[in-house]
Parts: structure tokens; sequence; C-alpha cells
């Protein structure tokens, strides 16, 4: 497609339910990050992916975070157990070439809004 | 701490007046620097970039900022506003490893 593609757009989960959202990003771009934007802030870095391999997972919170993108193209970040403070929008943003090579900026999907309830 | 930081956190102009939001970064070896803007209810689009070279940045929009390595800075610069800018203004360093906590922008028409 055109952009980033993210879905669902909305979710709603009770909490201790697992969720799984899912990145198409721009064909054929090989770099892909994770982000969670709270309310009122900006984005805060989660993990990246060079093609399938998971080069930075520094920023997932804690271990009910896993994202994986197993072919290199589509992503899905999945919460266990979620809890409420997991409530945010998480974004997804691509990238033709690898992070150290880059100079350009990203393109963002509209994310994903959790609310966990 | 590695960070970026942007402390005009709410700025209200009338159209036509110019515009100046700070950011500051402080993280060491490559800078990479980026700003971008976020309208409601739509995605995060880019603005600009500053990678290495002439150190003022011309984006989208008529936008601009000056990178200032003694300062530490990258401000995002326009000289005359409109209505439409008004958004959320986001900087971002280190291969958009580290975003600012976002200005936004009211324009008074």
């Amino acid at each position: 497609g055109a952009g980033v593609s993210q879905s669902p757009r909305y979710k709603v989960a009770k909490r201790g339910q697992d969720v799984a959202l899912r990145c198409d990003p721009i064909s054929g771009h090989v770099s892909l990050f994770w982000y969670q934007q709270a309310l009122g802030q900006g984005p805060e870095f989660l993990t990246y992916f060079q093609n399938e391999a998971q080069l930075d997972k520094s920023g997932l919170p804690s271990d009910r975070f896993f994202a994986e993108r197993p072919e290199g193209s589509v992503s899905t970040l999945k919460i266990q157990r979620t809890q409420q403070e997991d409530s945010a929008v998480y974004l997804c943003a691509s990238s033709l070439l690898n992070s150290g090579a880059v100079n350009y900026g990203y393109t963002f999907g509209s994310g994903t809004r959790l609310t966990v309830v | 701490a590695q960070s970026v930081s942007q402390h005009n956190h709410h700025v209200i102009l009338s159209e036509a007046a110019s515009l100046e939001l700070g950011c500051n970064y402080s993280y060491g070896g490559t800078v990479n620097l980026f700003w971008y803007v976020q309208y409601p209810g739509q995605h995060l689009q880019l603005l600009l970039k500053y990678f290495s070279g002439d150190p003022l940045v011309k984006g989208i929009k008529g936008f601009e900022a000056e990178f200032i390595k003694s300062k530490f800075s990258f401000n995002l610069r326009k000289p005359s506003v409109q209505w439409s800018d008004t958004a959320e203004y986001f900087c971002a360093g280190a291969n958009n490893l580290f975003f600012g906590t976002g200005t936004r922008l009211t324009v008074i028409p």
C-alpha cells in the first residue's frame, strides 16, 4: 500500500486479556519501529527490526510485551495480561534503509489506540 | 540520560505571528534531529531533518530549523503561521529513538 497500515485502529481489552497489534509497513521497507504514545506524551521507543531481525528491544517495558516480524514484512506487537497502564496509542513506523544509513525520517502509521478497562 | 526535550507545552499565536518552538538534545555521537507534525486525528508527518552540513534546514510548509551545536538546540521556526498550522509538533533525535513530549500549537484566526 501507499502508507504504513496498522490494525485494529481501536482496541478495548479487559485487564488480563492478551492483545495483538498488527503493522503492515510500506512494501520493501527494511526498518520497522514500534512506539508507545501515552496521552499527552511523545512517542516512546519500544523496539526496532531490520528485516526479520529484532535488533533492539530495549524499550519494551516488561516481559509481557513481545514483538515479531517473522518474514521481514508484517510485524505484530503482542501484549500479554494487559494492565491499565498499557493504555496508549501504539505507533508503527517503517523506513527503506537500515537505521545506521538512514538520512531521512520514517513513515508512521496512524496507530492503534489500546484501552484497557 | 540520552534524550530530546521540548520545553514549550502549549503555544498560542495569532495568525501571521512568528513561531519558534524549542528543542534540546542531550546525547553524543552522530547527531541527527527531526521535527514531526501531527495534525488532529492524523499520523505523524516529517517536517524536516538534520544530519550534517548546513545547520539551517528548510522543510515543508515554510518551516525551518537551525542546529546550534554549542547550545545543543534544534529550534523550529516559521515566520508567519496560519490557522492550518494548528497541530502537535514533536522533535526527535538519534534516528527517531528519542522523541520530545511535544508542543501543542494553537493558531487563532
